[in-house]
């Protein structure tokens, strides 16, 4: 079963506008942390955020923020005034647990900024 | 600089020869990961390791072997390469469980 679950292959967004990246998952384990990266063309993976299943406020790093629903599993990322530079694939990742360091990921959404 | 090293970035090979990829990284990182990315699958976790000489199994370990003798290298090791291996893969480090990962720059592999 897929335990991260990225609904949007692809989005758009208007430049300086704000966009939500979907992403739920699935976990029987009360401990877990929830991570969203971004991969530009180039190919590295940049971390961008990190939410903690016990964190009682939503993430927040500079123009990203966590909208974190634990009810609800989902884990999505606002990014606020889009730039041209955040065209990039966006993945969600969870780890379970603090016992190992088992990392899944979602299948990624390619975001477009238009100008 | 703190970093993530992948060797080698591109390898075209055959089926059956076997390869490693080196991974190492300078920031006493205890935890430390290999991935592979492949379109509409994102990433799957290969192996992964908690410290020196501890290692698990990830998502996909099937036809990969790694090695932790030392803290700062974690190789991922193809003994039979096939087509099907074909991939980017990535190596990935991090100090703790709730830290974030810094990754590798990737290798991409193809296997004829």
């Amino acid at each position: 079963a897929q335990k991260i679950t990225q609904t949007q292959p692809g989005m758009f967004v208007q430049e300086k506008e704000a966009v939500t990246l979907d992403c739920t998952y699935d976990t029987s384990d009360p401990s877990y942390g929830l991570f969203w990266y971004k991969q530009p063309s180039s190919g590295e993976m940049i971390f961008l955020i990190y939410q903690g299943s016990y964190d009682q406020q939503n993430a927040t790093e500079g123009r990203y923020s966590l909208n974190f629903q634990k009810a609800r599993k989902s884990a999505n990322l606002v990014i606020s005034a889009s730039q041209l530079g955040d065209s990039a694939m966006y993945f969600c990742a969870m780890r379970e647990g603090w016992d190992n360091n088992d990392m899944r990921f979602g299948a990624g959404t390619r975001l477009t900024v238009k100008p | 600089e703190a970093q993530v090293t992948q060797n080698p970035r591109y390898l075209i090979t055959v089926t059956g020869k076997k390869l490693t990829v080196t991974c190492s990284q300078n920031m006493n990182h205890e935890y430390m990961s290999w991935y592979r990315q492949d379109p509409g699958l994102g990433l799957r976790q290969i192996y992964y390791s908690m410290n020196v000489e501890v290692t698990d199994k990830g998502d996909v370990p099937e036809g990969y072997k790694v090695s932790r003798k030392e803290k700062r290298n974690f190789p991922l090791i193809l003994e039979s390469p096939s087509p099907n291996q074909t991939s980017l893969y990535f190596c990935a480090s991090s100090l703790g469980l709730a830290d974030l990962q810094y990754f590798g720059p990737g290798t991409r592999l193809t296997v004829t």
